[in-house]
């Protein structure tokens, strides 16, 4: 099975900064990678399919970018609605894999 | 608007079963694939499988074939996933999700929908 791992697992920043999260995956996955947003209680929000493709309604703040083993997340001014866990997806014909997340919390 | 509403909790001793319905509502049930994950209580998300909800026909991640079975009734809009043989560590949080794209797609879905989740706890 793919493997997907991401990085950071905790992540401090302010409001207003700029922040990135890592995701690689064991093999090359091609552009097939979803990004999520969980908050408790909450059902989980897609922010991102097909590693760069914004998903309607999501703010712009959010993007996605790489293809084939490294991707990653950037959030370019964080808000305070935005801190939460942020998991990566690969998704195929045979596997549907998430990182194992990334907490992103208040400085 | 598009939403899964998901049955409520359920407590199950080890060994019993447990049956968790998703209601689709906002949009035809046939036009997608249901995908279920479940979360262990603070660890991360696990995909268990998804059904072709015009054909019936399921895949089940490795982990659970035999154990669990994943059926709709379209009648009433709702999927069910029924998990066998319960252990301690199946107590977990599981969620329906919408497959995306819509049918007749069939691979590289994600999950554009999700429900809130139902809290199974397996306790003797």
């Amino acid at each position: 099975d793919i493997q997907m791992t991401q990085s950071p697992s905790t992540l401090s920043a302010s409001v207003g900064d700029r922040v990135t999260i890592t995701c690689r995956a064991s093999l090359s996955i091609g552009p097939w990678l979803a990004w999520y947003q969980q908050k408790p209680g909450e059902a989980l929000n897609l922010l991102i399919y097909k590693a760069s493709n914004l998903q309607s309604g999501v703010p712009s703040r959010f993007s996605g970018s790489g293809s084939g083993t490294e991707f990653t997340l950037t959030i370019s001014s964080l808000q305070p609605d935005d801190f939460a866990i942020y998991y990566c997806q690969h998704y195929s014909s045979y596997s549907l894999t998430f990182g194992g997340g990334t907490k992103v919390e208040i400085e | 608007q598009v939403q899964l509403v998901q049955s409520g909790a359920e407590v199950k001793k080890p060994g019993a079963s447990v049956k968790v319905s998703c209601k689709a509502s906002g949009y035809t049930l046939t036009d997608y694939f249901m995908h279920w994950v479940r979360q262990v209580p603070g660890q991360g998300l696990e995909w268990m499988g998804s059904i072709n909800t015009r054909s019936g026909g399921t895949g089940y991640a490795h982990k659970f074939q035999g154990r669990v079975t994943m059926t709709t009734d379209t009648s009433i809009s709702t999927a069910y996933m029924e998990l066998n043989t319960l252990k301690f560590d199946d107590t977990a949080v599981y969620y329906c999700a919408r497959g995306w794209p819509p049918l007749p797609t069939l691979t590289n879905h994600y999950m554009d929908v999700w429900g809130k989740g139902t809290t199974v706890t397996v306790s003797s």
